[in-house]
């Protein structure tokens, strides 16, 4: 089945810790996303990638990077210099090209609390 | 700068009933309008998308409708069912153009509880 899987569902972050949250697909899409969702709040854009080895920040990238070295996979670090981790993050993917870029499509999100 | 509001955050309706789900916007030049659906602990499934030019789309029990001068747009579900029972999330893209603008403006969403 075509997909985005990210992994893993739960994982939980030591003060001063980095952290690596998988997302991978096989949709063949260009474009991947990386959101942070807080409760009652809506998502807001960390990065987001249109081609490989190149990505750009989104709304609140500080604290963040990730790479895209691979069109199938886009990793995201949250690094001991992002302060407020505990967030429910979701990868997303997309095509690149004019009438399909709407199909945005999500992975089930990794819950990142802090011990 | 755009901003996206959705309310009530959370609505509880018997099952059987038609109920309407609420979305504003600030600023009225947009590119379209998309409604998601998120189940807990979930992604987000795309359910219906409004072209600016459009005033509704529909699919099965579900009809949204967009009116750009109020900046507003409604998701109407027909006949709810406890399987409905999802949070549900508006988000507005304000151009075509691949720039700082192309990116979803969200709305926080709505916590729909269809009771059984």
């Amino acid at each position: 089945d075509g997909g985005i899987t990210q992994s893993p569902k739960y994982l939980f972050r030591k003060e001063g810790q980095n952290v690596t949250l998988s997302c991978e697909q096989n949709l063949n899409h260009d474009a991947m996303y990386w959101y942070r969702q807080d409760p009652g709040q809506g998502l807001r854009l960390i990065y987001y990638s249109q081609i490989v080895n190149d990505f750009q920040k989104g709304d609140i990238a500080e604290g963040y990077s990730v790479s895209r070295e691979k069109k199938e996979s886009f990793p995201l670090t949250v690094t001991s210099a992002q302060k407020n981790p505990t967030a429910f993050y979701l990868c997303a993917s997309s095509p690149i090209e004019t009438g399909f870029r709407e199909k945005l499509f999500f992975g089930s999100g990794t819950q990142l609390s802090v011990l | 700068k755009q901003e996206v509001t959705q309310i009530p955050a959370a609505l509880s309706v018997p099952e059987g009933e038609n109920l309407v789900l609420n979305c504003s916007f600030t600023d009225s030049a947009i590119y379209n309008l998309q409604w998601f659906r998120q189940d807990p602990g979930k992604g987000l499934t795309s359910l219906l998308l409004i072209q600016s030019s459009q005033r509704e789309q529909t699919s099965g029990r579900l009809n949204a409708s967009l009116d750009k001068s109020s900046g507003r747009s409604t998701l109407y579900i027909a006949a709810s069912q406890p399987g409905d029972s999802a949070t549900y999330l508006c988000a507005v893209r304000q151009t075509d153009r691949m720039d700082s603008n192309y990116q979803l403006i969200w709305g926080a969403g709505t916590k729909l509880i269809i009771k059984p």
